[in-house]
């Protein structure tokens, strides 16, 4: 156990649909980091935020949103899905801009 | 802008023999260099990291590797493999110290161990 927590594990949904993967970061880690794993594309950053604040930016779609609550727990908001959003997601997170990061298990979004 | 390539995707190896996994990094500003390891179904591992000081850095599970800045390189090396060690493995960067701390990795090698 990483100490970072990632729920769902697994989720099916559909074309067009809207889902949140949620994020519970180590305890003491103030930056949380989002991951998209996929066959084509291999592990792509998307987003990362500092306690509360969006402090950097990747290849995350405009369809897609995050944001960090006070308990510094994070959530992902995929809305309007597609088949190609399939993939496994990760959180993962660090003490501050520490550079180590650790990754949780994943949440694995199928779209049919 | 920073990059990483991970010169093989897949190195198939027999048991007890040794290995490399090939990295290679582009960035214009000092770095901090990481292998990571995923075994199936599961999340990444931390296996080693560069963040100052030595070049040579060892890790878990009896991996190592080397940094080098004129070669711009960080390749992974493990003297005598087991069956375990069968994973995808991934080399990131990230852009040093001051900075975001994002990681930005390769496209990962699968490490093939056979008996």
């Amino acid at each position: 156990d990483s100490g970072v927590t990632q729920t769902p594990k697994h989720l099916i949904t559909a074309t067009g649909q809207r889902v949140t993967l949620r994020c519970s970061p180590r305890s003491g880690d103030l930056s949380v980091y989002w991951y998209q794993q996929s066959l084509d594309q291999g592990l792509q950053f998307l987003i990362q935020y500092y306690n509360g604040e969006e402090r950097a930016k990747g290849n995350i779609l405009e369809r897609f949103s995050a944001q960090q609550f006070p308990d510094l727990h994070s959530e992902l908001n995929l809305s309007s899905l597609e088949l190609g959003d399939s993939a496994l997601y990760f959180c993962a997170s660090s003490i501050s801009g520490a550079n180590v990061l650790t990754f949780g298990a994943g949440s694995r979004l199928t779209v049919l | 802008a920073q990059s990483v390539t991970q010169l093989d995707s897949q190195v198939p190896v027999f048991e007890e023999a040794p290995v490399e996994l090939r990295c290679n990094y582009s960035s214009s500003v000092s770095v901090y260099l990481f292998w990571y390891v995923q075994y199936p179904n599961q999340g990444l591992q931390l296996l080693l990291k560069y963040l100052s000081g030595s070049t040579l850095v060892k890790g878990i599970n009896g991996f190592e590797a080397e940094f080098n800045k004129s070669q711009t390189s960080f390749h992974l090396r493990k003297p005598s493999v087991h069956i375990s060690d069968t994973a995808e493995y991934f080399c990131a960067v990230s852009d040093g110290p001051g900075n975001t701390g994002k990681l930005i990795f390769g496209q990962g090698t699968t490490l093939q161990v056979k008996p």
